[in-house]
């Protein structure tokens, strides 16, 4: 059974840093593409990010709002995904999940997330 | 940018059936995912390249998409399948989408 479980979110205030883990399981995670896809309170789903598996290249690309303060990276000898938030914004405050990343025919989607972990960017 | 836009909410009996609507140019192109959110909860892949089901899904959960809009179709509506409801892309050529999403209530 795929297992991710996030962990790390909290309260944060502007300006400052957090970093998010997601534990994995039930998959083979050095082979599995990776995202991590945000949800303000109330509000529609926003994808964040994604990092492609070392077998892939390894890359990583980011939604506009976020790209050049946040940063995804993996640790594939742990299985763990993480995301580190950097110059953290109001609008930054969202639940966060980590999903699995799958491809069809040359289209992606999120086949498994996480629980979610919360980030409030608050003073 | 690409847009992908949904009703605000759909309304359907129990045991009728619902469809939810998710417009974009010329989005018959592409591959249509739909997810289901239930309160409080993680979203849950329930169609993905336009109409096959992951496993575990009921075959009362189906999809299309051709022209402007992909639909997601979902057959006797029981009150569990009340949650919000997402559609999305994701091709080569660009960032992942996803619709405003949709808010289906059973009545």
């Amino acid at each position: 059974e795929v297992q991710l479980v996030e962990s790390g979110g909290g309260l944060v205030k502007p300006g400052g840093s957090l970093r998010l883990s997601c534990a994995a399981s039930g998959f083979t995670f050095s082979n599995a593409w990776m995202s991590w896809v945000r949800q303000a309170p109330g509000k529609g789903l926003e994808w964040v990010g994604r990092i492609k598996s070392k077998t892939d290249g390894g890359t990583t690309d980011y939604a506009a709002p976020v790209k050049g303060r946040f940063t995804i990276s993996r640790d594939d000898s742990k299985n763990t995904l993480y995301l580190q938030m950097n110059s953290l914004k109001t609008e930054d405050t969202a639940v966060y999940y980590c999903t699995t990343v799958q491809e069809y025919s040359s289209s992606y989607y999120f086949d498994y997330w996480g629980q979610g972990t919360l980030v409030t960017v608050s003073s | 940018s690409y847009v992908l836009t949904q009703p605000p909410s759909v309304s359907v009996a129990p045991g009728q059936t619902a469809r939810i609507t998710c417009g974009g140019n010329n989005i018959g192109s592409k591959s249509v995912h739909w997810y289901q959110q239930k309160p409080g909860q993680a979203p849950v892949l329930v169609v993905y390249d336009d109409s096959d089901r992951p496993s575990g899904i009921p075959e009362r959960f189906s999809g299309s998409n051709s022209g402007n809009t992909a639909t997601l179709t979902i057959s006797r509506v029981e009150a569990g399948d009340e949650a919000d409801y997402y559609c999305q892309v994701w091709d080569s050529s660009s960032d992942p989408i996803f619709g405003g999403g949709t808010k289906l209530t059973v009545l």
